[in-house]
């Protein structure tokens, strides 16, 4: 069965600096999906950021980044520039080519003014 | 303006009782996720539907939920008898296809009292 593990329940941030939030994940498959939700206190689930596996280049999105460690089942997300409201829960997950999407427990982002 | 749509938004229901929550994914969508999540379990996997079929339904508690897609544009899940451990959000997500990312509604927030 695929697992999502995030290591960091909570993080803080000052306003305007970077801050990296971990994810691992494990599977014996070699296609798949990986991607970062954000929900803030609306708990509206946003998408934030994807990235496919085939795919060597890490994705970006404005101030968010990742960095793609395929052989270490690695995916951690960066935040650049943080803003007041980037405070939210972060939501790592994972699907497989065809099959269920699956989620990491949280990590609550603070970003501190 | 595409998005998946909840509804009630918010629901309170005594113990025994039955409770009937809806979701009109985007149209053209052909998959279909229910999650819930608790501050304990952090975000269940229920059931999964592709193309109104169930795919997966493993997460749920077969004794007293059920979830069904009546037509491309509605997908139920029904808990019947409720109990007050089955206070919960509960999200509804669709993805184009199997091979995309999923969009969120805005969750029903379920209380048995």
């Amino acid at each position: 069965a695929q697992t999502v593990t995030q290591s960091q329940p909570e993080m803080s941030v000052q306003e305007a600096e970077t801050v990296t939030l971990s994810c691992t994940y494990d599977t014996s498959e070699n296609n798949y999906y990986l991607f970062w939700y954000k929900q803030p206190p609306s708990r509206q689930m946003i998408l934030v950021i994807r990235q496919e596996a085939y795919k060597q280049q890490n994705a970006t999105e404005n101030r968010f980044s990742v960095n793609f460690q395929k052989a270490a089942k690695s995916f951690s997300l960066k935040i650049s520039d943080s803003q007041l409201g980037d405070t939210a829960m972060y939501f790592c997950a994972f699907m497989e080519y065809g099959n269920k999407l699956v989620f990491g427990a949280g990590t609550i982002l603070r970003v501190k003014s | 303006d595409a998005r998946v749509t909840q509804t009630p938004r918010h629901k309170v229901t005594e113990m025994g009782q039955e409770v009937t929550m809806r979701c009109q994914p985007i149209l053209g969508h052909n998959t279909v996720f229910w999650y819930r999540q608790t501050m304990m379990q952090g975000l269940e996997l229920l059931a999964y539907f592709r193309n109104r079929a169930p795919l997966d339904d493993s997460g749920m508690p077969k004794d007293r939920f059920s979830a069904e897609m009546p037509d491309a544009t509605l997908a139920t899940l029904k808990i019947q008898p409720s109990e007050p451990r089955d206070s919960a959000v509960y999200f509804c997500a669709s993805a184009l296809t199997e091979n995309t990312e999923a969009f969120f509604g805005q969750g029903t927030r379920l209380t048995v009292v």
